[in-house]
């Protein structure tokens, strides 16, 4: 199955930009969903399609995806966003769409 | 919009359990259905998959619950079900229902549900 990798940790500072990687062979090539998690609740879905953003989520939360990486970017970060964030992979194969290990987001 | 899980407790090995997801605020018919699942301190892993029934109310499974577990709606009561038998040890998380946003293949899940922890063990 599809194999994807995520950091276990990215710390940043408030009101910085933090960068959450999810790496996997020609990931480019497919659809990526990014979740947030945070302390005692269900996740809640961040971007979708790799960019596009449900209503509710702020702005300084976006996406890219692009050759081995995809990426969420949360700009502005403030300590409210500090989370779990999974990335899921959408594939043709169930067997190959993965979620990510996850990354916990610090602000520091 | 509103998921409710229902159904988990603790279950011995080998033994089976049912799980519901009653849903409203939307046109339960109109959506396919998820379960995904966390263990405790793990991450999440997708489970199951039914679609709506104008695609046929086909389902997907994970490799690792395949022919345990059974995915099944009631449209007119607007629940999901999900069956699961020869429970194991690993099978121990919390099983969120998930609005599904796919049509023939599962794909991103919006609202998730509160989550029903399912506890195997003797």
């Amino acid at each position: 199955s599809y194999v994807v990798t995520q950091p276990p940790s990215v710390s940043v500072a408030p009101g910085e930009t933090a960068k959450i990687t999810c790496g996997g062979n020609n990931i480019g090539s497919k659809s990526v969903h990014w979740y947030q998690q945070k302390p005692g609740q269900a996740p809640v879905v961040v971007i979708y399609y790799d960019t596009d953003r449900p209503a509710g989520i702020p702005e300084r939360f976006s996406g890219s995806n692009s050759g081995n990486t995809a990426t969420l970017t949360v700009s502005r970060v403030e300590a409210g966003d500090e989370a779990d964030y999974y990335c899921r992979v959408w594939e043709r194969s169930v067997d190959d769409m993965v979620f990510g290990g996850g990354t916990k987001l610090t602000v520091l | 919009v509103q998921l409710v899980e229902s159904g988990g407790g603790l279950v011995q090995p080998g033994r089976s359990l049912r799980l519901s997801c009653t849903t409203s605020g939307f046109t339960f018919a109109d959506y396919p259905m998820s379960w995904v699942r966390q263990a405790p301190g793990k991450g999440l892993e997708w489970v199951a998959f039914i679609t709506s029934k104008p695609y046929g109310g086909t389902t997907e499974y994970a490799a690792s619950v395949r022919g345990r577990f059974t995915i099944s709606r009631d449209d007119s009561k607007s629940i999901a079900y999900l069956q699961m038998s020869s429970l194991k040890a690993d099978d121990t998380a919390v099983y969120y229902c998930v609005r599904d946003h796919g049509s023939t293949l599962p794909t991103w899940f919006d609202p998730w549900g509160q989550g029903t922890l399912v506890t195997v063990s003797s």
